[in-house]
């Protein structure tokens, strides 16, 4: 049972370069989201999917952009990377988006040089 | 807006001891209340969690927490600690009725566990 299955799990950016991270749950989850950690920040959410076929902006949505390819796939996209983008990025999946518990992925490092 | 304060930033206990996270939050009513831990490498994993009811929560690992209206706190404890123990553990807090978009996460607390 893998869970929510996130990839790569480490990577190197160099400013202005785009890449995606992708994020895959075997749950049957209708919710998923994708968030960034901080030292000392907690977690911030990033955008989110409430259901397949749509998405929506969370606290710190500038910068990225994401796709809900269907109901298992959620990518997030960084089209010009920044310093500032350096982070832990979290894929998570909850049964759907009222009180129910989040599932999350192991993360995925970022550095953006 | 709601907001979630976790005060202490690193707490070292030794192993056996009990242990106690505090976790404040400010909100109108009273709102979804969860606690997560984060093991080095991994993504955060729910110990348990309060919407209504019972105040006193029991969760996964041996954890409980106790929900106090009248302190607007919500938190969590172990009667005796494990070295496994050691973690980050975050409070989250959301609108009751709220999706689990709505959740605002505290800035988390490490635990150390002295053998």
């Amino acid at each position: 049972n893998a869970g929510v299955t996130q990839t790569p799990k480490f990577q190197v950016l160099k400013t202005g370069q785009s890449m995606t991270l992708q994020c895959a749950q075997d749950m049957n989850h209708n919710s998923m989201y994708w968030y960034r950690q901080d030292p000392g920040m907690g977690l911030r959410l990033i955008y989110y999917s409430a259901s397949e076929g749509t998405t929506d902006k969370g606290e710190v949505p500038n910068g990225y952009n994401v796709s809900r390819l269907n109901k298992r796939e959620f990518s997030l996209r960084l089209e010009s990377a920044a310093p500032s983008q350096t982070s832990v990025y979290f894929c998570a999946s909850s049964v759907g988006t009222e009180g129910n518990t989040i599932y999350f992925g192991e993360g995925s490092w970022l550095t953006v040089v | 807006a709601q907001s979630v304060t976790q005060p202490d930033i690193h707490i070292t206990v030794s192993e056996g001891a009990s242990l106690e996270l505090r976790c404040n939050y400010s909100y109108g009513a009273t709102p979804y209340l969860f606690w997560y831990v984060q093991s080095p490498g991994q993504g955060l994993q729910l110990l348990l969690k309060y919407f209504s009811g019972d105040t006193l929560v029991q969760g996964i690992k041996g954890f409980e927490a106790e929900f106090k209206r009248s302190q607007s706190s919500f938190n969590l404890r172990k009667p005796s600690v494990h070295w496994s123990d050691a973690a980050e553990y975050f409070c989250a807090v959301g609108p009751p009725g709220a999706g689990s978009y709505q959740l605002t996460f505290g800035k988390g607390t490490k635990l150390s566990v002295i053998p």
